[in-house]
């Protein structure tokens, strides 16, 4: 979408190796959701963020909405991270954007 | 654990025909919405719903129709399906903080149109 900027579009990664992935928002984006699409199409919530940061297991999040970005780090990649990761923002607007997601492959 | 059902998950259309996409929840959330997704690229907002027997109009409208008769229940309705609305349709709830509450959404519907 182009109010809501991802990148990479694509990664490949090694198993066990870390990454980040990140959001650009040009809105004033006052929460932001990440979600995981695995191969068999579902949408699987990950974060839901204000501005701040979240942990869960192998994952962080981090939401800056001065800076407008979020980013989603990867420590030690497994395979069943692979899918495409998309990050939303809603704002003032009282509208969710979504990004064009990353394609994200974990080898083994 | 939230639960959003959709059927059906998969369909295939004649150009011109009438296509119904349904959607049901047991979050006891307020708020259902019909997003789509093209290939390659994020969701986009048709319809949402705060409230039964009400339906508001989202980023993507043109062509498609929405009924929300309960809480539970939240359709989008092609009345004449056209080929430019192949695609997958995701229907999503949240919790009562606006339209811009934590999503969840359902397992997805692929609609092809020939």
């Amino acid at each position: 979408g182009d109010k809501v900027k991802q990148s990479p579009s694509a990664l490949s990664l090694q198993e066990g190796t870390n990454s980040a992935l990140r959001c650009n928002f040009s809105i004033a984006a006052t929460t932001v959701q990440w979600f995981l699409q695995n191969p068999r199409g579902s949408l699987i919530n990950l974060f839901y963020l204000v501005p701040g940061t979240k942990e869960n297991g192998r994952l962080k999040s981090a939401f800056d909405s001065k800076e407008s970005y979020s980013t989603l780090h990867i420590r030690d990649a497994q395979l069943e991270d692979s899918g495409t990761y998309f990050c939303a923002a809603s704002g003032s607007n009282n509208r969710i954007f979504f990004g064009d997601g990353t394609q994200l492959v974990v080898k083994p | 654990e939230a639960a959003v059902t959709q059927s059906p998950r998969s369909k295939v259309a004649v150009t011109g025909g009438k296509v119904t996409l349904s959607c049901h929840q047991t979050n006891n959330h307020d708020y259902m919405y019909w997003y789509r997704q093209d290939t390659g690229h994020g969701l986009r907002l048709i319809h949402y719903s705060y409230v039964a027997d009400s339906t508001e109009k989202g980023d993507i409208p043109d062509g498609y129709k929405a009924s929300r008769p309960s809480q539970e229940n939240f359709s989008l309705i092609l009345e004449l399906a056209s080929l430019s609305q192949t695609a997958v349709y995701f229907c999503a709830s949240s919790p009562g903080l606006g339209v811009t509450g934590q999503l969840y959404f359902g397992e997805g519907s692929k609609l092809t149109v020939l």
